[in-house]
């Protein structure tokens, strides 16, 4: 699977808009973005994935450059609730088999929401 | 959505005892479950693939007869850490992947290993 990259950490004000960038320069053509958090002391929370068009769901929006070397985690209204750490991770299709379900995660970025 | 729980979700031992962790998919089945371990400060580190019906598959490093996966129905994976020693004590979490083409993984919520 790619590497990523991404900063280690990050601060957004509360209600505004958190951008969150990640590098995969190295990302097949075969290979979807997947972004999860984890919330302290809890299991990573699955937030949004995409190959190569733009996608968006209650929780967030996923932007992913043309060239797919990179990409942006938009969560719209940041609440305290969000502060997490964030991973975003590229991975083939599932449907390859188990090997190719596997997730593994980087140090992800440490996303703090400030009141 | 779909959930994923763990039982215990806390563990305080004694060195040398084994811990059974059981991870279940309360409203999907799933023939395939991973266990991560996450220590202080750090990020998840994959150890195995559980596999229902078959032996799981471990990532290097990761002694098998040390932690035993045992995926025993489509709903159930258990992780044994036998013989436990203090090095042990981390936050065991598991998912299970839900989907085709492109799986959503559903994490539980972790259970947290001491080791006295």
């Amino acid at each position: 699977d790619a590497k990523t990259t991404q900063p280690t950490s990050m601060d957004c004000a509360e209600g505004r808009a958190a951008n969150l960038p990640c590098n995969h320069s190295t990302i097949s053509g075969n290979e979807y973005v997947y972004w999860y958090r984890q919330i302290h002391s809890q299991g990573p929370q699955y937030i949004i994935h995409g190959l190569k068009n733009n996608e968006t769901n209650e929780m967030a929006s996923l932007i992913i450059t043309e060239d797919r070397k990179s990409s942006t985690l938009i969560l719209p209204h940041a609440t305290l609730r969000d502060t997490a750490v964030y991973y975003c991770i590229v991975r083939v299709a599932s449907v390859l088999g188990a090997g190719a379900q596997k997730l593994v995660f980087g140090q992800g970025t440490r996303l703090t929401i400030n009141p | 959505g779909a959930v994923v729980s763990q039982h215990p979700s806390r563990v305080i031992c004694k060195s040398g005892t084994s811990v059974k962790i059981e991870c279940r998919s309360l409203d999907f089945q799933a023939t395939t479950m991973f266990w991560y371990r996450q220590f202080p400060k750090q990020s998840l580190m994959l150890m195995a693939t559980s596999n229902e019906g078959s032996k799981a598959t471990y990532e290097q490093g990761v002694e098998k007869d040390k932690f035993l996966i045992n995926h025993a129905s489509l709903t159930l994976s258990t992780l044994t850490v036998t013989s436990a020693h203090p090095e042990d004590s981390s936050f065991y979490i598991c998912s299970a992947p839900r989907g085709r083409v492109t799986d959503t993984q559903y994490f539980g919520p972790g259970t947290r290993l001491t080791v006295l």
